[in-house]
C-alpha cells in the first residue's frame, strides 16, 4: 500500500517555465488536497477536491492549476514560474468522515 | 476568520521533563488535527481530536481539546530526544469540505 506519491522530489525551474507536479493515491480517497510549505510556516492551501471532476480553490491559488479526472490522480500545474513559488509543495488526501489526511513526501521546488 | 495560533513557536527542553504546547483557535471548529514534522521530511498524523473532552495518547504524547475554550494541548512527558520535531495544530473549517487552517508549528529540541 504506497499512501500517496508525490514525483518528482525535487525541481529547479527557470523563471517563465512550466511544469506539473504529480500526485497519486491509491487509497480510493475522495479528498485530495495541495498545500504549500514556505520556510517557518505551516501548509497553505493552494487547491483541494473532493470527487474526480471536482476541484476549488483554497488560500493561495494564483499561479496554478488542478484537474481531477480520476480518484486515483491530483496533478499541480504550475504555469509561468516564479521566484515566489519557491517552496516545499505536499498533496495529502483523506477518507470521507473524520479520519486525519494522509500526506506524500512533498516536492522541493526552486525557481530561479 | 478562522486563525490557529500556537505557542511556544520554538521549544528546547532536556530529556525527561514535561510540558505542554498549545493551540488556541478563534472560531467555531469541529475537529483538530495533531502533526508531527522531521527536518525534510513529510508530515506524519499523530491525533485526531473531534469531541469537546477528547483526549487521546500515544506513547509520551497527550492531546486534549476544550471546544469551550477553543483550546488544544499536547502534553510532552519525560521527554526524550526521539521526539525532537516540529508539531503542527490543525483546525477543520466547519462545513462539508474540511479545509485546514494549520498553526506555524512548534519547534522541539529535547536535549540530553
Amino acid at each position: 500500500n504506497a499512501g500517496v506519491t508525490q514525483t518528482p522530489k525535487f525541481r529547479i525551474l527557470k523563471i517563465g517555465q512550466s511544469m506539473t507536479l504529480q500526485c497519486t493515491q491509491d487509497m480510493n480517497h475522495n479528498y485530495m488536497y495541495w498545500y504549500r510549505q514556505d520556510p517557518g510556516m505551516g501548509l497553505k492551501l493552494i487547491y483541494y477536491s473532493v470527487g474526480a471532476g471536482i476541484t476549488d480553490k483554497g488560500e493561495v491559488p494564483n499561479g496554478y492549476n488542478v484537474s481531477r479526472s480520476t480518484t486515483e490522480d491530483f496533478p499541480l500545474r504550475l504555469e509561468l514560474a516564479a521566484p515566489s513559488q519557491t517552496s516545499v509543495y505536499f498533496c495529502a488526501s483523506r477518507e470521507t468522515g473524520a479520519g486525519g489526511y494522509t500526506f506524500g513526501s512533498g516536492t522541493r521546488l526552486t525557481v530561479v | 476568520e478562522l486563525k490557529v495560533e500556537q505557542n511556544p513557536l520554538f521549544l528546547s527542553m532536556q530529556e525527561g521533563k514535561n510540558y505542554t504546547i498549545y493551540c488556541n483557535y478563534s472560531t467555531t471548529s469541529d475537529r483538530l488535527y495533531w502533526y508531527r514534522q522531521d527536518p525534510g521530511k513529510s508530515l506524519e498524523s499523530l491525533f485526531v481530536l473531534l469531541s469537546n473532552g477528547a483526549v487521546k495518547q500515544e506513547g509520551r504524547l497527550m492531546a486534549s481539546l476544550d471546544t469551550k475554550a477553543r483550546l488544544s494541548t499536547l502534553h510532552i512527558t519525560a521527554a526524550v530526544h526521539d521526539l525532537s520535531a516540529t508539531y503542527f495544530c490543525a483546525v477543520g473549517n466547519a462545513g462539508n469540505n474540511r479545509k485546514l487552517i494549520w498553526g506555524l508549528g512548534t519547534s522541539l529540541a529535547v536535549n540530553p
